[in-house]
C-alpha cells in the first residue's frame, strides 16, 4: 500500500462548477500537507500548505485537513479552463521528505 | 522570484550512455533535490542534498549519483543509462529552516528518453 492515495482521474468538469480533489495517506505522522499545481511541460509548483488538522482558504481555493480520518482535500470554486492541470498532493513528518501522490488530472470545459 | 533551471527539456540517449543532467538555483537555497516523475507513481526523489559535497539517498537511487560541488548547483548522473530510467526529472530548491515547512521550489523537468 502506498503512503500516500490519490486518484490519478482524468477529472472533467464544467466551467464555473465546484472541484473536489482528494488524498488519503497511512502516515499518522505527517504534520504538513501541501497542494502543488503542475500544468503541461511545467514544474509543479506549491498552491496551498497547511499544518495540522483544519480549513485554509485563498481566493477561490480551500484545503482541508482531516487527520482523524488521514485525509486531505483541496476545492476549488467556479473553477476556469486556466485551472486544467495536474493537482499533486503532498505531506511530511515533522523534519523529514516529502512523500507525493501521484497527481489528479483536471480539465475544465469552457 | 526563486528561479530553477535545468539544462535540458527533453533528452535522448542511448542504452549505456552515461548520462549528466544539470540543475541550477539563483536564492542561495541550502537544500536541493532530484525527483523523477511517472505517470501514476507521481514524484519519487532520487537523491537530495543538503550542502555542498553533502548528499543523501532518496527512495531510489539504484542507477543514479549525485554531485553538488558548488551551492547552486546540483548534478544528476546516469552512470549507465537503461530504458526503465525513460522519464521526467525534476529539480528543486528549498531553504534550510530546520523543522518548520520549506517550500520546494521546481524546475522545468527534463524528459529524458532512453533507447
Amino acid at each position: 500500500q502506498k503512503e500516500v492515495e490519490q486518484d490519478p482521474g482524468p477529472l472533467s468538469v464544467p466551467e464555473g462548477a465546484i472541484v473536489s480533489l482528494n488524498c488519503t495517506y497511512s502516515n499518522s505522522a505527517f504534520q504538513y500537507f501541501m497542494w502543488y499545481r503542475q500544468y503541461s511541460r511545467k514544474g509543479p509548483e506549491l498552491l496551498m500548505y497547511t499544518y495540522s488538522s483544519g480549513n485554509k482558504e485563498d481566493g477561490r481555493f480551500t484545503a482541508q485537513v482531516d487527520k482523524s480520518s488521514k485525509y486531505i482535500s483541496l476545492f476549488i470554486r467556479d473553477s476556469q479552463p486556466s485551472d486544467s492541470a495536474t493537482y499533486l498532493c503532498a505531506m511530511r513528518e515533522y523534519g523529514n521528505k516529502l512523500v507525493f501522490g501521484a497527481g489528479t488530472i483536471l480539465r475544465v470545459k469552457s | 522570484d526563486v528561479k530553477v533551471t535545468q539544462s535540458s527539456r527533453y533528452l535522448v540517449k542511448r542504452t549505456g550512455e552515461k548520462v549528466f543532467l544539470e540543475c541550477v538555483q539563483d536564492m542561495d537555497h541550502e537544500n536541493m533535490f532530484w525527483y523523477r516523475q511517472d505517470p501514476g507513481l507521481g514524484l519519487r526523489l532520487i537523491y537530495f542534498s543538503y550542502d555542498v559535497k553533502m548528499k543523501e539517498k532518496g527512495d531510489i537511487p539504484e542507477g543514479y549519483s549525485v554531485s553538488r560541488e558548488k551551492k547552486e548547483r546540483f548534478s544528476l548522473i546516469l552512470e549507465s543509462a537503461s530504458t526503465n530510467q525513460t522519464s521526467m526529472y525534476l529539480c528543486a530548491s528549498s531553504e534550510l529552516r530546520g523543522q518548520a515547512l520549506e517550500t520546494q521550489y521546481f524546475g522545468p523537468g527534463t524528459r529524458l528518453l532512453v533507447l
